[in-house]
């Protein structure tokens, strides 16, 4: 059974960081490109960024509305993807899914707020 | 405003037929593969199509996806209730070297 779990969502003061998690099973992490997206409350889903396999060396690529303050990566051996969050403003306030296009977790709750 | 166009609602009566459309450019829908997703409230999406045309093992095959040119479609034959969800599009886009969505479209059930 695949499985994508998403972790390390909860409150942050604006300008603060926080790292989310995505744990996988079930498939074949390493050779999949991994994305985050992301859904505000009543809104649809944006794309956040993603990570390619290592035969495309571990690629990046960033949403206009992050680039520069989010930063993604993986580990192989753990079959896990990670969004290391910095800079947080109110507008990143969103459910974060992991997903690898085919396969999605179930999203955690990232709030960004004083 | 997305990159990818979508109808934000459309409704159809159980049995019927629906589409639902994704309109893009040469940079997405023109030269890349289309996903079409179903989410209900509060739940993560669900892969309906995959490589503009293809079903994942368990999606009935009244769902069907279609591309020609800079535009998609998902059509939903022999309509049921249950089915009353938001369907997104979405397709990388070789311009802006990003996966880009729809804004979604909200089916309802009559």
């Amino acid at each position: 059974e695949v499985q994508l779990v998403e972790s390390g969502g909860g409150l942050v003061q604006p300008g603060g960081s926080l790292k989310l998690s995505c744990a996988t099973s079930g498939f074949t992490f390493r050779d999949s490109t991994m994305h985050w997206v992301r859904q505000a409350s009543g809104k649809g889903l944006e794309w956040v960024g993603r990570i390619r396999e290592k035969a495309y060396n571990y690629a990046t690529a960033y949403g206009a509305s992050v680039k520069g303050r989010f930063t993604i990566y993986r580990d192989d051996s753990k079959k896990t993807a990670y969004l290391q969050m910095n800079s947080l403003i109110s507008e990143d306030t969103a459910v974060y899914y992991c997903t690898d296009d085919f396969y999605w977790g179930q999203g955690t709750l990232v709030t960004v707020s004083s | 405003q997305s990159v990818l166009t979508q109808p934000p609602s459309a409704s159809g009566t159980p049995g019927q037929r629906v589409t639902i459309s994704c309109s893009g450019n040469s940079s997405n829908i023109g030269s890349n593969w289309v996903y079409w997703y179903q989410q209900f409230p509060g739940t993560a999406p669900k892969l309906l199509i995959y490589r503009s045309y293809q079903r994942p093992s368990g999606v009935p095959d009244r769902f069907s996806g279609s591309k020609s040119g800079t535009s998609a479609s998902l059509a939903i034959s022999g309509l049921r209730s249950e089915e009353e969800a938001d369907y997104y599009c979405a397709v990388w886009d070789d311009s802006l070297t990003a996966w880009v969505f729809g804004g979604g479209t909200k089916l309802t059930v009559l």
